[in-house]
């Protein structure tokens, strides 16, 4: 069975400071990862996915992700967050049809 | 512009009245989703329809049923409500084209409240 794990519930960060959100997987295939956002009172939204080809891959509003094979890890990334950054980041994979998410993390950015 | 419509957005029922949450899509996919988030957790595939064929995931509770009268439309029946399914429910789109490397496209949910 495929599970997903992101290691932080809740991450507090001030506008400018650099993102990292852990995000390890098991799955004994070929996985197919994605990271969603959601906003405060809105639906789950699409960031980033990655198939297959470079491990690195960019999402919208400036946010990247780096698939690990070796570490099963999909951890992401930006440079410097905005106050409007403040959602809640699922990390999900996919085998052949299941689409299993993680807990969530909860990034706060203040002002 | 396209898009999974959720309606309403707060439902309220009483323990054991049965309740209908209601999706539907103008994206014209094939597959639609059901998922079940309590606070604080993952979303939990509870089943999904691809067109008219019905998966159910397999520790989704009797109690939880489906329906999908047409492409646009899918339903998900609550038949006697309990404290613990008190969550919010999202719903869920995909072409079903792409097997493995589906997206799933998410509607805003519905907040279900149990008294």
């Amino acid at each position: 069975a495929q599970s997903v794990s992101q290691h932080n519930h809740h991450v507090i960060l001030s506008e400018a400071a650099s993102l990292e959100l852990g995000c390890n997987y098991s799955y004994g295939g070929t996985v197919n990862l994605f990271w969603y956002v959601q906003y405060p009172g809105q639906h789950l939204q699409l960031l980033l996915k990655y198939f297959s080809g470079d491990p690195l891959v960019k999402g919208i509003k400036g946010f990247e992700a780096e698939f690990i094979k070796s570490k099963f890890s999909f951890n992401l990334r930006k440079p410097s967050v905005q106050w409007s950054d403040t959602a809640e980041y699922f990390c999900a994979v996919k085998g052949y049809s299941t689409l299993t998410f993680g807990k969530g993390t909860m990034l706060l950015v203040s002002p | 512009d396209a898009m999974v419509i959720q309606n309403p957005r707060y439902q309220v029922t009483q323990f054991g009245k049965p309740v209908t949450l209601s999706c539907s899509q103008t994206l014209n996919h094939n597959v639609m989703y059901w998922y079940q988030q309590k606070s604080s957790q993952a979303p939990k595939l509870l089943f999904h329809y691809y067109d008219k064929d019905f998966n159910n995931e397999a520790d989704t509770p009797d109690n939880f049923q489906s329906r999908r009268p047409n492409t646009s439309f899918c339903f998900l029946d609550i038949r006697s409500p309990g404290l613990g399914d008190a969550a919010m429910y999202l719903c869920a789109t995909s072409r079903g084209e792409g097997g493995a490397r589906e997206t799933q496209y998410f509607g805003p949910g519905t907040r279900l409240l149990v008294l």
